[in-house]
């Protein structure tokens, strides 16, 4: 199947500090990507959508300012988790869709830790 | 509005015993694809099955099989001979033609040896 990276796997930062997150569709062309936050025991959550070249959308109680999407190219995403907090802590996990059938694939997941 | 109910928190089977994840949705929509995705303590989703509205026959794939019934909007997942590393949580996700995935709240599976 399709392949999708994050990088990278897991991040410890210091609490104030912005952290980059990159999603990359490695053998297919993603039109759209999907960013999920995880917390600890909990389901998968969608923050935000985002189409090359367009603004993000947003799901309901994220924060736009705090939780940057730069989807600049058909294969590389970038989240960026803008002065984080401790409660900023979780696992996120990226999405791509594209591809022959447009399935949606998703990355690995990256761990961050806020100190 | 789409949801995803998995009723079962947590699971405990002893090796070798057949197990039933169940997963119940809602949607009003006529396309829609339904999903099995398997989390290890890794935390790497893995890709089981993707199911569209449309193909309700059921599928088996090794010890795995999945029972789609839309009269009942069900969408069940059957491990047969269960095995230590089949232990994980185990998401059933919804998505409407080409929406976004929605998960339901996953099934902690225990395979005890």
């Amino acid at each position: 199947g399709a392949v999708v990276s994050q990088h990278p796997s897991w991040v410890i930062c210091k609490s104030g500090t912005s952290v980059k997150i990159e999603c990359r569709s490695l053998d297919f062309q993603a039109t759209t990507m999907f960013w999920y936050r995880q917390f600890p025991k909990q389901s998968l959550m969608l923050m935000a959508t985002s189409n090359e070249g367009s603004k993000a959308t947003y799901e309901q109680g994220v924060e736009k300012d705090k939780f940057l999407i730069n989807h600049a190219s058909l294969t590389l995403s970038t989240l960026t988790v803008t002065s984080a907090h401790p409660e900023d802590s979780s696992f996120y996990i990226c999405s791509a869709r594209g591809g022959l059938n447009n399935e949606q694939f998703f990355g690995p997941g990256t761990r961050l830790t806020v100190l | 509005a789409q949801k995803v109910t998995q009723a079962q928190t947590e699971i405990s089977v002893v090796e070798k015993e057949d197990v039933t994840l169940d997963c119940v949705y809602e949607t009003r929509d006529t396309t829609y694809y339904l999903f099995w995705y398997k989390q290890p303590p890794s935390g790497e989703l893995v890709f089981l099955i993707r199911r569209n509205s449309f193909d309700e026959q059921n599928e088996i794939s090794g010890r795995y099989s999945w029972n789609f019934q839309k009269s009942t909007s069900s969408f069940n997942f059957t491990i047969t001979a269960s095995q230590v590393v089949d232990s994980a949580v185990y998401f059933c996700a919804f998505s409407g033609g080409y929406q976004k995935v929605t998960f339901g709240t996953g099934t902690k599976l225990q395979v005890i040896p």
